[in-house]
This record gives C-alpha cells, structure tokens and sequence, in this order.
C-alpha cells in the first residue's frame, strides 16, 4: 500500500512568494495534519483537518493556511514567505478507527528553501 | 505548557543496546511515541505507547514509561548501524491526538 505522499519533494522560492504544497494521505485515511520541521530541531504542529474540517491549529500566523479536499487529500498553502519559513514540510495521516491513540503516519516531507 | 525533552547525541558500538531518554512536562500526556528520521526522509513510527501502560516490547524494541517521573525510554537491542539516525520522542493528549509535542530529537550513532 502507498504511504503519505507528499509534493513537491523540493522548492526554492523567493521572499515575498506564495507556496502551495499538497499531499495525499494513505488510502482510506480521513486526516490529515502538517507539520513544519525546522533544520536541526523537531516537528512543529501546525494545522489538522478531518472530513474537510479544521479540527486543529498550531501556533502559526495568518499567513498558513490550509485545506482538505473531498477525496481527503490537502494542500498546505503559506504566503509572504519569509527566509524563516525555510523548513521540511511533513503531512501526516491517521486511521479512522483505533481511537484517538492512533498513530500518524508521516510522508517524506517537502523541503522547502526561500531565498 | 508542554514540553518535551531529549539528549542530542548518543554513541554506541554495534551490537550493543542503546537507551534514548526523554521526559516530558504535560501530567495529561495519554499517548506517548517514538520516531525515527534517516537523513533526508521523513518521520517513521517506531512503537508507541499509552499511559495506563509501562512497558511494551516489540521485536529489538523496549519501551518504559515511568508516569509518576514523566520519563519515557526506548531501547534498542542489538545496535546494528542501519539504526543511526535522528530519534524523536513526541507526546499528545486524548481529544488532541493529531497534535503532537515532539522533543529537538536524539542523534545515535552507531559505530563498528
């Protein structure tokens, strides 16, 4: 079975730029969170989405934005980018059933670079 | 608030076990994790496992969770060098399961 993918693999962009980086959850999946990893540290939470519904929001500025499709693959959007924003962009999935203990399964991530 | 701390670096020599350690801040953790990060890859789950439990074992893996000291370790038996890599602890509550609280991340490295 395919796990979490996620695209692009890799972006440069510029200061000031929008971004738009999409994943697919594994199949069967309803969930779907992102996560900004910053170089060196570990996994930040930023948004969660369930049935097309935000069910959760890490601590991140307007400029984050998100959405689920009705086929529960999302886009992670982020605009006026800044040279901080440079990180590794990871979608997670998670099992409809198994309770809230389920665990999430990563993709590979984005890596994204702004210049 | 939560938190979640781990050493950064350990070395071990192959074949023998590694102890990662990680504590953690939130009296209200439920699920506690354990993630690998190779270089340049994503987050693999490991093993995982919940409060009202202190001790799981899957294959090289052993997991210890001291509730009352907020401490959690994994033990790696038999070091082999396809384990070197970034570790992460994370924990979360119930009703918040898709937030997790990740650690910065234990380096191990394994040597000959």
């Amino acid at each position: 079975d395919a796990g979490v993918t996620q695209s692009p693999t890799h972006l440069i962009k510029t200061r000031g730029q929008h971004v738009t980086l999409r994943c697919s959850p594994i199949s069967g999946h309803k969930s779907v969170s992102w996560y900004q990893q910053v170089l060196g540290q570990g996994p930040q939470f930023i948004f969660q989405y369930y049935e097309k519904e935000e069910r959760g929001r890490g601590n991140f500025p307007d400029r984050f934005s998100a959405r689920q499709f009705p086929n529960y693959s999302s886009e992670l959007n982020v605009n006026a980018l800044l040279l901080g924003d440079s990180a590794l962009y990871l979608c997670a999935s998670k099992p409809p059933t198994g309770g809230s203990g389920s665990p999430l399964h990563f993709g590979n991530g984005t890596r994204l670079t702004v210049t | 608030g939560e938190d979640v701390e781990q050493s950064l670096f350990l070395s071990v020599r192959e074949g023998d076990s590694s102890v990662i350690n990680c504590t953690y801040t939130d009296s209200s953790s439920t699920y506690l994790y354990w993630y690998k990060q190779e270089p340049g890859a994503g987050l693999q789950l490991l093993t995982y496992i919940f409060s009202n439990m202190d001790m799981k074992q899957d294959q090289r893996l052993t997991v210890l969770l001291n509730k009352k000291d907020k401490h959690l370790s994994l033990r790696i038996a038999d070091t082999q060098t396809g384990d070197s890599a970034i570790y992460f602890c994370a924990e979360t509550r119930a009703g918040t399961a898709s937030k997790l609280t990740f650690g910065t991340g234990t380096r191990l490295q394994v040597t000959l």
